[in-house]
Parts: C-alpha cells; structure tokens; sequence
C-alpha cells in the first residue's frame, strides 16, 4: 500500500491564487518527485529533488526536500486555469532501489 | 514521437480472458517500469526491467501477471484469466540509470483496461 500522505485531496482556488500541497511520511526518502497528471494521460515530471533542504525551482513551481528527509512541500504561485490536474508526490525510499512510491493526489481546480 | 509510447490506449475484455499490453520506452533508456494505476490513487510500482533482466517484481504482481523485455527494447504485461479487480490505468515509464546522463521517469500515456 502507498506509505506517502498527500494533503489535501483536493482545493479549489481561483485564478492568480498561490497554492501549496506537501506529502509526509514514517520512512527515509533519498529522493523526491512531483508529477502532474491530466485526465487520461500519464504523469509528467514538474521536480526533482535529491538532497534534504534542497529547494527547487521550474518556473512558477517551487518543490523542498524537507531536512528530515520524510517529507517535501511544492508551491504553485500566481495560478492560471492550465495549472489543473492531479499533482502526485512521489518518493524513492532508501530500502527500495528504483521504485517509487507515489501518494494519493492532490487534485486542483483553479476557476478563471 | 520520441516518448514512451504505449498501446493500446483502452482495452475491454471480458472477465475471463487473457489481454496484452505492450510498452515502447524511448530508445536510450535502459530500464523500463510497470505500474497500475486505480481511480482516486497514485500509480503503484509492479516490476522493472533494466535491459532485458526482470530485477524487481511487487507483491502486487499475481501469479496471472506475466512480463517480459526479451531484446532490451520494448516490454509486454500480459494478465491471464482477468478479473473485475484488474479493471485500472496500465502505466508504463523508462529512465536511464547508471553512467552518465542519468533521468528520471518519463511515463507513457497508459492503457486503461476495463473488464466486463
């Protein structure tokens, strides 16, 4: 089962509204993904983050590995409609080679 | 289109039979991932190939799941005997680990299989 808790689920916000999501957990990652995923396609990757406290930067999307290495945040500043999706976390434990683990979603409605 | 290519984009069979899906990673790529993906959830790992060896397989893989990368290429994930439960998004990704250059997955667009 998934080890990775997203929150929220879910927002709704409007227009040029800023947005922040994060994902925690009980083990050691050694490295963090955010993906986005629209309907009927597959993910794709926004961020990577490879070393605690890294903060990462692609365009309006702003990702932390948090220091203790269980968790990670990402920001999405000044949102536009094109920003709705599912937005997944995904992590690499210590223990389990190449796999990720993903959580659960957080999917973002922006209202125009 | 240089990106994991998958196919087919949906699949409805019947409770019962057997389905085939296949996986095309982008050419340099050494290893390529399954993962399955249910409504409401995150894609959940199933196994992964670096070149032609199957390295890793989940619990999750059931004795009906069967996949191969017989060249080092291309990748097929076949389920016998399909259950209602197997119903899910089929994700496909590759990466290139290992030397220089290495990426992080890139995922196909997934095969949506529905049974019936």
């Amino acid at each position: 089962g998934q080890q990775l808790n997203q929150s929220p689920q879910s927002m709704f916000i409007q227009e040029g509204e800023d947005v922040s999501m994060n994902c925690t957990s009980s083990s050691i990652f050694n490295t963090w993904l955010w993906y986005k995923q629209d309907p009927g396609e597959g993910p794709v990757l926004l961020i990577a983050l490879y070393k605690a406290g890294e903060l990462t930067s692609n365009g309006r999307l702003t990702a932390q590995f948090g220091i203790t290495r269980k968790d990670s945040f990402l920001n999405i500043s000044a949102s536009i409609p094109s920003d709705v999706g599912i937005y997944f976390c995904a992590g690499r434990l210590e223990t389990s080679g190449s796999r990720l683990t993903f959580g659960e979603g957080t999917q973002l409605t922006v209202n125009p | 289109d240089t990106g994991v290519s998958q196919d087919p984009r949906h699949k409805i069979t019947k409770r019962g039979q057997n389905v085939t899906f296949r996986c095309d990673p982008i050419s340099e790529h050494n290893r390529l991932y399954w993962y399955r993906q249910t409504l409401g959830q995150g894609p959940e790992f199933l196994t992964y190939f670096q070149n032609e060896a199957q390295l890793e397989k989940s619990r999750l893989l059931s004795d009906r799941f069967s996949a191969e990368r017989p060249k080092g290429s291309f990748s097929t994930l076949e389920i016998q005997r399909t259950e209602q439960g197997d119903s899910a998004m089929y994700l496909c990704a590759s990466t290139k680990r290992g030397g220089l250059g290495n990426t992080e997955a890139f995922f196909g667009q997934g095969t949506r299989l529905t049974v019936v």
